[in-house]
């Protein structure tokens, strides 16, 4: 079956501070993926994703790229904000079944400090 | 626009008794998914609606959980004879097709708590 791995939080970093969060993936078909965050009191929110092998996805300063070689989708973001505090889920849908269902990780908190 | 609202936010029963939860979808999303989210850990897939039907429900954990979408629009999740390790935030999520392409949208969750 599919699943999705990602580092166990919570990450603490200073402002202005290079941000990466591990994600690897195992999947039995052609998955798409994403990243959500999770605001304090927010519902999950779309950060970007990619759909296949080489894309990269970006929105807000944060990136992350498709390789299929190594099964990951790494996030990374050259400079961290307050702001950005949340908690980041890394997640895919498999093309294979009907429907676009999510299959999530465990989710990493980020915390950072002014 | 209004985005995917659930009710309520908050829902307390006891062990053994019967909750529905509630989720309003954007207007015009034809796909609908629920998922489920305990402490700590990234959301799980219970069911998808694409219009009326249930097209996948595999992720429903047992016959005590149900959901329906009668009119291709409001869902209700049912759950009975609740058990203490139903707690969790449920959450409902639509977006236009459940073609790869297009976005969920998800809400703030039911948080559930099973005493």
């Amino acid at each position: 079956g599919n699943s999705v791995t990602q580092m166990e939080g919570p990450v603490t970093l200073s402002e202005e501070a290079f941000l990466t969060i591990n994600c690897t993936y195992t999947a039995t078909g052609y998955p798409s993926l994403f990243w959500y965050v999770q605001y304090p009191g927010e519902g999950l929110q779309l950060l970007l994703k990619a759909t296949k092998a080489d894309d990269k996805g970006s929105n807000k300063g944060f990136e992350a790229t498709y390789r299929k070689e190594t099964t990951s989708f790494h996030l990374e973001k050259g400079s961290v904000q307050v702001s950005d505090s949340a908690v980041y889920f890394c997640a895919l849908s498999d093309l294979t079944y009907a429907g676009n269902m999510l299959t999530f990780g465990g989710g990493t908190r980020l915390m950072v400090k002014p | 626009g209004a985005g995917v609202s659930q009710t309520p936010s908050n829902k307390v029963t006891e062990k053994g008794k019967y909750v529905e939860l509630r989720c309003d979808p954007i207007s015009g999303h034809t796909a609908l998914y629920w998922y489920r989210q305990s402490l700590g850990q990234g959301p799980e897939f219970l069911i998808y609606f694409q219009g009326t039907g249930a097209a996948d429900d595999s992720g429903l954990p047992n016959d005590r959980f149900f959901a329906v979408r009668p009119e291709g629009s409001v869902s209700t999740l049912k759950i009975q004879r609740t058990e203490r390790g139903d707690s969790a935030v449920y959450l409902c999520a639509s977006s236009l097709s459940g073609e790869a392409s297009y976005e969920q949208y998800f809400g703030p969750g039911t948080r559930l708590t099973v005493t």
